[in-house]
């Protein structure tokens, strides 16, 4: 069975860093892109970010709103990805999923995480 | 950047079928992907390459995509099927794009 976990959410302070690991199973991790996407409250989804596999690379592309902020990076041999967030703003409030995908595009997002919350506030 | 519209709202009667729309320029040129999300629950992909379905999901989701519209079709819908809907594209300038989503309400 997929499962994909993330942890590390909770609450920080403006200007702050935080770090979220999403921890896979079930599956080949190595094989996968993962992505980040978040959703701030009573709001719809916005992709984060996400790494491609070994194959494709591994390398990153990021949404414009976390661009310079944001790195996610992958450790295929625990099976887990992260994203540090770094000079969070209030606007980086919501909740983080972590999706698996396919290819060069990473995509569709086939399995989904639970979600961890993020609160970003003084 | 690319932008996804979406009607914020579709109301359907139970046995009858919802129809979600999503707008984009030369859409039909893409592939596009749907996502359900329950409340309190992640998002679950329904239909992805414009028309094709996980294992798993019922035959009553279905989807389609022409010219700048893609739509995702519910037969039959049920009061389970109550959730928001979102569309999803690649763009190869906007990277992942989301559509603003749609809450489908069962009357």
């Amino acid at each position: 069975e997929v499962q994909l976990v993330e942890s590390g959410g909770g609450l920080v302070q403006p200007g702050r860093s935080l770090r979220l690991s999403c921890t896979a199973s079930g599956f080949t991790f190595g094989d996968y892109a993962m992505s980040w996407v978040r959703q701030a409250p009573g709001k719809g989804l916005e992709w984060v970010g996400f790494i491609r596999s070994k194959a494709y690379g591994g390398t990153t592309e990021y949404a414009a709103s976390v661009k310079g902020r944001f790195t996610i990076s992958r450790d295929d041999s625990k099976s887990i990805a992260y994203l540090q967030m770094n000079s969070l703003k209030t606007e980086d409030t919501a909740v983080y999923y972590c999706t698996r995908g396919r290819g060069a595009t990473g995509g569709p997002f086939d399995y989904w995480g639970q979600g961890t919350l993020v609160t970003v506030s003084s | 950047s690319y932008v996804l519209t979406q009607p914020p709202s579709v109301s359907v009667a139970p046995g009858q079928t919802a129809r979600i729309t999503c707008g984009g320029n030369n859409i039909g040129s893409k592939s596009v992907h749907w996502y359900q999300q329950k409340p309190g629950q992640a998002p679950v992909l329904v239909v992805y390459d414009d028309s094709d379905r996980p294992s798993g999901i019922p035959e009553r989701f279905s989807g389609s995509n022409s010219g700048n519209t893609a739509t995702l079709t519910i037969s039959r819908v049920e009061a389970g099927d109550e959730a928001d809907y979102y569309c999803q594209v690649w763009d190869s300038s906007s990277d992942w794009v989301f559509g603003g989503g749609t809450k489908l309400t069962v009357l």
